[in-house]
């Protein structure tokens, strides 16, 4: 079946650790994306990726990284930079980037911070 | 930027149609009105887009107004698999922004 992997589902690593979480995706999408969400709180962009080797900072991009170096993955690294870590972290991709595509979501990572 | 106006919860009874009111009076032309939903602990699920003119999939029926400053979405038939948080959101090419959403509570 074609959709978007994430692993781990819980990640708990110490404070001023790097950590990367996983993102890969079967459904040869162009476009794919990384997300925050806070308990009770809609998703907020972190970084996006138009096309492989390309990607773009979103709308909280500080304290986070990124790279493209294949199209079917989107590896995002949260640094010791980032000060709240702690959230849930989804992944999505589209077939390419634009306003007339609907992202499809992978089922996210848990980060805790210890 | 645009943003999207929710109620914060609504309830629906099982069976009946569960109407999902949005505002999104600063929309701009080149706009598009998405739906997504999310149950507890998985990643958001498409329902349905659109840009000025009424959508209906297998899933839902989307209501924009002439003014496209409102829209509604239409689960016709509730079921208990409907719970979720429903988030309306709009999404330009370069810009995309999810709110809080409704809370949509089937009771059976």
């Amino acid at each position: 079946d074609g959709g978007i992997t994430q692993s781990p589902k819980y990640l708990f690593r110490k404070e001023g650790q790097n950590v990367t979480l996983s993102c890969e995706q079967n459904l040869n999408h162009d476009a794919m994306y990384w997300y925050r969400q806070d308990p009770g709180q809609g998703l907020r962009l972190i970084y996006y990726s138009q096309i492989v080797n390309d990607f773009q900072k979103g709308d909280i991009a500080e304290g986070y990284s990124v790279s493209r170096e294949k199209k079917e993955s989107f590896p995002l690294t949260v640094t010791s930079a980032q000060k709240n870590p702690t959230a849930f972290y989804l992944c999505a991709s589209s077939i390419y980037w634009g306003a007339n595509q609907p992202q499809h979501f992978g089922d996210g990572t848990r980060l805790s911070i210890l | 930027d645009a943003k999207t106006t929710q109620p914060p919860s609504m309830d629906c009874a099982e069976g009946r149609a569960a109407n999902l009111p949005c505002n999104h009076s600063t929309i701009s032309g080149n706009e598009y009105v998405y739906w997504y939903r999310q149950i507890h602990s998985q990643g958001p699920q498409y329902i349905i887009h659109g840009l000025k003119n009424n959508e209906t999939n297998e899933m839902a029926s989307l209501i924009i107004t002439e003014d496209r400053k409102s829209s509604t979405l239409i689960l016709p038939h509730a079921t208990l698999r409907d719970t979720a948080v429903y988030y309306c959101i709009v999404h330009r090419d370069d810009k995309i922004i999810f709110g809080k959403g409704t809370r949509l509570h089937i009771l059976p």
